[in-house]
């Protein structure tokens, strides 16, 4: 069973461009939910998408933005981006909306801001 | 405050040295705690899932425990390959929302 595909894998960009991330789940896994992880932060919480519709927000601004296909597939977008915008972004998906299985996350997206 | 604490932030053992990860927790309304194990430039692997206070789940070198306040991994006669960083994570209810609250991960590094 094919995983978490992330795409692309690393990404140089400079200040004020924006940018979009892919992600296709695992089959038949619905809810997609998206992670900035930095070496300060750790794991951040941006959001979660489920049967196309956003079901979940963290604490990012509004230039953080995504949405999902009706085949559950994801992207992100990220506009003006900032010095402070490099990061790993992760993706993770599992069958359904804020349940209790686990998430199965994708390598990830390496973002460098220059 | 929801908050989740892992320790140590960094460890380093013998291969062979079992030792144990912590992970303390504060949240309201727990509803699972999770482990993963993260290799350099990979994502999160998932390990084990925990639901209740007493709760043990294991798997090769590995074994996760859950009290009402925490959790502890269980590392036995490790391995070099077992070095990763491990995280930590617990499902809260917040904004009107489960989500994952997770630690900042411990970095375990396994001398052969």
């Amino acid at each position: 069973k094919a995983g978490v595909t992330q795409t692309p894998r690393y990404l140089i960009k400079t200040r004020g461009q924006q940018v979009t991330l892919s992600c296709s789940p695992i089959s038949g896994h619905r809810s997609v939910s998206w992670y900035q992880q930095t070496p300060g932060q750790g794991l951040q919480f941006l959001f979660e998408y489920f049967s196309e519709t956003q079901r979940n927000k963290g604490n990012f601004p509004g230039r953080f933005s995504g949405r999902q296909f009706s085949n559950s597939r994801s992207e992100m977008n990220v506009s003006t981006l900032e010095l402070g915008d490099s990061a790993l972004y992760l993706c993770a998906s599992s069958p359904g909306q804020g349940a209790r299985q686990p998430q199965h996350f994708g390598d990830g997206t390496r973002l460098s801001i220059l | 405050e929801d908050q989740v604490t892992q320790s140590p932030e960094a460890l380093r053992l013998q291969e062979g040295e079992s030792s144990s990860l912590n992970c303390s927790y504060t949240v309201s309304g727990l509803r699972g705690l999770f482990w993963y194990r993260q290799d350099p430039g990979k994502g999160p692997e998932f390990l084990f899932t925990l639901y209740s206070a007493g709760e043990e789940k294991e798997k090769e070198r590995l074994k996760a425990t859950l009290t009402k306040k925490e959790s502890f991994l269980h590392i036995t006669a490790p391995k070099p390959e077992d070095s990763a960083t491990y995280l930590c994570a617990v499902q809260a209810y917040r904004d009107s929302n489960y989500q994952l609250i997770w630690g900042a991960g411990t970095k375990l590094i396994i001398k052969p």
